[in-house]
C-alpha cells in the first residue's frame, strides 16, 4: 500500500471548516485513500473513502485531487467533539479482506 | 447491532501470567482484525483472519503471541508470557468482506498492563 504524510497536528476553530491535507504521492491506479479517525481511548472510526472522485456524506468531504496524488479532508463546521486523530490510509481495494495500515495520523484540535 | 464487542475492557496482571483477549465480531461479518496500539508505535496490526482462517500474522510480536478464531463468531488474542513491554490498548475489528465500503468497525479495546 502506498505511504501517506500528514501534518503531525493542527488547531482549527469551532464552527468553522477544517481541512486537513494528506499527501499520497506513490498511489496506485487501483488504490483507493480512506479516511478514520480515532476520538481519545475510542477504536478508530471510519469517515469517508474515495477513488479518484470528491465524495461527500453526512460527516465530510473528500476532495482528491485529479493527479491522485493528494487529498483534503473537509469538516465543514468543526465542532469540539470532532477533536480526534485523523487518519489518511490508501489501501488496494475496498474489499474487506485487504488489510487496513494506519501511520500517525493527524491530531486535531478544535478550539472553542 | 451491538457492535464489535471485546472484553476485558481492562486487564492489570503480572508480567509472566497469561493473558486473553477476547472478540465477538458483529453479527454477519467475516474479517477480523487484531490491533495493538501504543504510544510509540501507534496502531499496528498484529493479524487478521478471513471466514476464520488467519490470512496475516506478520504483524504478531512473536511467539508468545497466539490468536484463534474458532468460529464467525468469536475470537481470542493470548499472550503466554506477558511481559510489560506488551502494555497497550488491543482493538479488535471486523468487516465483511466483499461489496460495500470496506469499512472496519472497531471495538473499543482492552486496555493491557503487564506490571
Amino acid at each position: 500500500d502506498a505511504k501517506t504524510t500528514q501534518p503531525t497536528s493542527m488547531d482549527c476553530a469551532e464552527g468553522r471548516a477544517a481541512n486537513l491535507p494528506c499527501n499520497h504521492s506513490t498511489i496506485s491506479g487501483n488504490e483507493y485513500v480512506y479516511w478514520y479517525r480515532q476520538i481519545h481511548s475510542q477504536g478508530p472510526q471510519y469517515i469517508i473513502h474515495g477513488l479518484k472522485n470528491n465524495e461527500t456524506n453526512e460527516m465530510a468531504s473528500l476532495i482528491i485531487t485529479e493527479d491522485r496524488k493528494s487529498s483534503t479532508l473537509i469538516l465543514p463546521h468543526a465542532t469540539l467533539r470532532d477533536t480526534a486523530v485523523y487518519y489518511c490510509i490508501v489501501r488496494v481495494s475496498k474489499a474487506a479482506g485487504n488489510k487496513l495500515t494506519f501511520g500517525g495520523g493527524t491530531r486535531v484540535l478544535v478550539k472553542p | 447491532d451491538a457492535g464489535v464487542i471485546q472484553s476485558p475492557r481492562h486487564e492489570v496482571t503480572e508480567m509472566g501470567q497469561e493473558v486473553t483477549l477476547r472478540c465477538k465480531p458483529i453479527s454477519g461479518h467475516n474479517s477480523l482484525f487484531w490491533y495493538r496500539q501504543t504510544m510509540m508505535r501507534g496502531l499496528e496490526l498484529l493479524i487478521y483472519f478471513n471466514n476464520n482462517v488467519p490470512i496475516d500474522d506478520s504483524g504478531m510480536p512473536e511467539d508468545r503471541f497466539s490468536a484463534k478464531m474458532p468460529n464467525a463468531s468469536f475470537s481470542t488474542l493470548k499472550i503466554q508470557p506477558s511481559e510489560p513491554r506488551d502494555s497497550a490498548v488491543y482493538f479488535c475489528a471486523s468487516s465483511s468482506l466483499g461489496g460495500g465500503t470496506g469499512e472496519l468497525f472497531f471495538g473499543e479495546g482492552s486496555r493491557l498492563t503487564v506490571l
